[in-house]
């Protein structure tokens, strides 16, 4: 069974470009959610996703922005890289947000130059 | 809104000893989860264990367990007959209507 996939896991991109990171989230859940979690913190909640709709976002500029497919997978674009974006970006899935926990992946490092 | 704290910033145990990690989670939500994730170096959030807060009883899960006290707003972990697959970063986490509010995180150390 597999597991929360992110892709890809590492990146190094350019201030000012534009990145796209994937989530393919656990067999059976259908609720996506992404995490920035900066170099010695926790994670912060960045966006929900559930039924191809953003239901819930965090305390991030419209920079950021996301999208979920039929196939529950999901994207999150970053647009005009700021080296403050420099992070790891945690993708966790769940089943309609039940709060069971999260399944997460182990995230996409970006680096930001 | 919702806070999360841990003020450990870092916990070193010998194996088979026990260790205790402390957090304080505040919201004005009647009803929430509470959750223990542990981040070893692979960086992927491993669920510890889960607490929702209308349980009296506390949550068990093998060698681990809280001890939730509501009124004091304190969810702490303990980790018994601790090994060396056990060091890494635990996370204290607070859930509302699907928004997981993370503390800053405690490192566990496990000493032979």
């Amino acid at each position: 069974d597999a597991g929360v996939t992110q892709s890809p896991t590492h990146l190094i991109k350019t201030r000012g470009q534009q990145v796209t990171l994937r989530c393919s989230p656990k067999s059976g859940h259908d609720t996506v959610s992404w995490y920035q979690q900066a170099l010695g913190q926790g994670p912060q909640f960045i966006f929900q996703y559930y039924e191809e709709e953003e239901r819930q976002r965090g305390n991030f500029p419209d920079r950021f922005s996301g999208h979920q497919f039929p196939n529950y997978s999901s994207e999150l674009n970053v647009n005009a890289l700021l080296l403050g974006d420099s992070a790891l970006y945690l993708c966790a899935s769940s089943f309609q947000s039940i709060n069971y926990g999260y399944t997460f992946g182990s995230g996409t490092r970006l680096t930001v130059v | 809104a919702q806070t999360v704290t841990q003020s450990q910033p870092e916990m070193s145990v010998q194996e088979a000893e026990t260790v205790t990690l402390s957090c304080t989670y505040d919201t004005s939500e009647s009803n929430y989860y509470l959750f223990w994730y542990k981040q070893p170096p692979s960086r992927q959030m491993i669920l510890v264990i889960r607490q929702e807060a209308y349980k009296q009883q506390n949550a068990t899960e093998n060698r681990f367990s809280v001890n939730f006290q509501k009124a004091a707003k304190s969810f702490s972990l303990k980790i018994s007959d601790s090994q060396l697959g056990d060091t890494a970063m635990y996370f204290c986490a607070g859930d509302s209507w699907g928004k997981l509010q993370f503390g800053a995180g405690t490192q566990v150390v496990v000493t032979p």
